[in-house]
């Protein structure tokens, strides 16, 4: 498709096992953006891609949080030993622009992946 | 750091009631300002942005003005519809344009 695709869409897992998330960038897209928006709260940014490098790490909550991004293009956010705060829905955005135009310009998002640790 | 405070909600409204969302920032320089707005079972979709001050945007009939004397950007419309009903979030990027920093989200509910 067109847009930033995610998986999975839905994941329930027990307290301490590890997760991956999935996200698809447009195609072209060089910035991509991992934010987590908690029931109740707004989007809290986790880690930003240039490329494959991620010059700002510092949103990621814990060391358990771990995120990488290959051939510049396919994300994936790790969570380790996952435990039940990390409940949530993962939003993965990305964008043309990136820092090169002074401003993120226009961010793309995807519906998310919901995050249930029981 | 930089943040984003706007008002909670729900805010209800009747079909063409006039809408306001009040947004303030606190940032350092002079960041590009924008909303965000969540449709049910959707993705976030940027409406609309200013990225300097006294600059307008507007899309859908909606507008907001880059106020840097009061470090604002309220949302407004002149006639909602049953269609806007979303969550709406304000959101900032910071000087070097690598992240944008979002406000805690205002669900609008438009009741016919």
């Amino acid at each position: 498709g067109a847009g930033v695709s995610q998986s999975p869409s839905n994941k329930v897992t027990e307290k301490g096992k590890d997760v991956e998330l999935r996200c698809d960038p447009i195609s072209g897209h060089t910035a991509l953006y991992w934010y987590r928006q908690s029931l109740g709260q707004g989007l809290e940014f986790l880690i930003y891609f240039q490329g494959n490098s991620a010059p700002d790490k510092s949103g990621l909550p814990s060391d358990r949080f771990s995120a990488e991004r290959t051939g510049g293009s396919v994300s994936t956010l790790t969570i380790q030993r996952t435990q039940q705060e990390d409940s949530a829905v993962y939003l993965c955005a990305s964008s043309l622009a990136g820092s090169r135009l002074g401003f993120p310009g226009e961010l793309f998002f995807g519906e998310g992946s919901r995050l249930t640790v029981l | 750091g930089d943040s984003v405070t706007q008002m909670e909600g729900p805010v209800t409204l009747s079909e063409e009631a006039f809408l306001t969302i009040n947004c303030t920032y606190t940032a350092t320089g002079y960041p590009s300002l924008f909303w965000y707005v969540q449709y049910p079972g959707e993705g976030l979709q940027l409406l609309l942005k200013a990225t300097k001050a006294d600059d307008k945007g507007s899309n859908k009939g909606f507008e907001a003005t880059y106020r840097k004397e009061t470090t604002s950007f309220h949302l407004e419309k002149g006639s909602v519809q049953v269609s806007d009903s979303a969550v709406y979030f304000c959101a900032l990027s910071d000087n070097a344009g690598n992240m944008l920093t979002f406000g805690g989200g205002t669900r609008l509910m438009v009741k016919p």
